[in-house]
């Protein structure tokens, strides 16, 4: 198995413009989590879906921010207009459903917005 | 929601010490434990994890301990080496759900 695929690996963008970052869970897990790592934050988790379906955003930190998960081995984390205290680094992890599963990360989009 | 704490932010011990790394959670009904590792521009990855039905959880020179009653575990890493050196994150997850809370990191540096 690949692991979770991201992409892309590095984004530089201009402020303003939109971002779209992209996810492939690992085949056969049905939970996908999006997550935001700055050095002041940590590791923030911005949303996840089951079984394609989104559980909990509470975690998106702005309207300009967007998730889709349009099926199980595809979803998309949009932010527009993007900012610059957006830049980060961003992950996707996936897991089977279950309470004591490890998620698995991917290896992460690092986004910097000038 | 879950909120978890974790100390120290920083660490450094020179190699062969041991290492000791707590978090505090606050929602009682939390029923699982994992430990992230984090090399440096890596991705996170599971080193252990402990169950609420379980105190203690050893994997050779890891072990992670529970205390339900006082809502905090640990991590303990002996005979430390050069290559622990890495950001640890523990985690709590909440009953309902399948997302985890982390802690925001230690950052474990063992010199040589």
């Amino acid at each position: 198995d690949a692991g979770v695929i991201q992409s892309p690996r590095h984004e530089v963008t201009e402020m303003g413009q939109e971002v779209t970052l992209r996810c492939k869970p690992i085949s056969g897990h049905n939970s996908l989590f999006w997550y935001r790592q700055t050095m002041m934050r940590g590791l923030e988790l911005l949303i996840y879906f089951n079984n394609n379906v989104p559980i909990d955003d509470s975690g998106m930190p702005e309207d300009r921010f967007s998730a889709k998960m349009p099926n199980a081995s595809f979803s998309t984390l949009k932010i527009q207009p993007s900012e610059p205290r957006d830049s980060a680094v961003y992950f996707c992890a996936s897991n089977r459903e279950s309470s004591y599963n490890e998620q698995f990360f991917g290896p992460g989009t690092r986004l910097t917005v000038l | 929601g879950e909120n978890v704490e974790q100390h120290p932010s920083t660490l450094s011990v020179q190699e062969g010490d041991s290492a000791v790394i707590k978090c505090t959670y606050s929602d009682s009904a939390s029923n699982y434990f994992p430990w992230y590792k984090q090399e440096l521009g890596k991705r996170p990855q599971l080193i252990i994890d402990i169950r609420s039905n379980v105190g203690e959880k050893k994997d050779q020179r890891i072990a992670v301990t529970l205390n339900k009653t006082a809502k905090h575990f640990s991590l303990h890493i002996t005979e430390t080496q050069p290559e622990d050196s890495a950001v640890y994150f523990c985690a709590a997850k909440p009953t309902s759900g399948y997302a985890l809370n982390f802690g925001k990191g230690t950052s474990l540096l063992v010199t040589p």
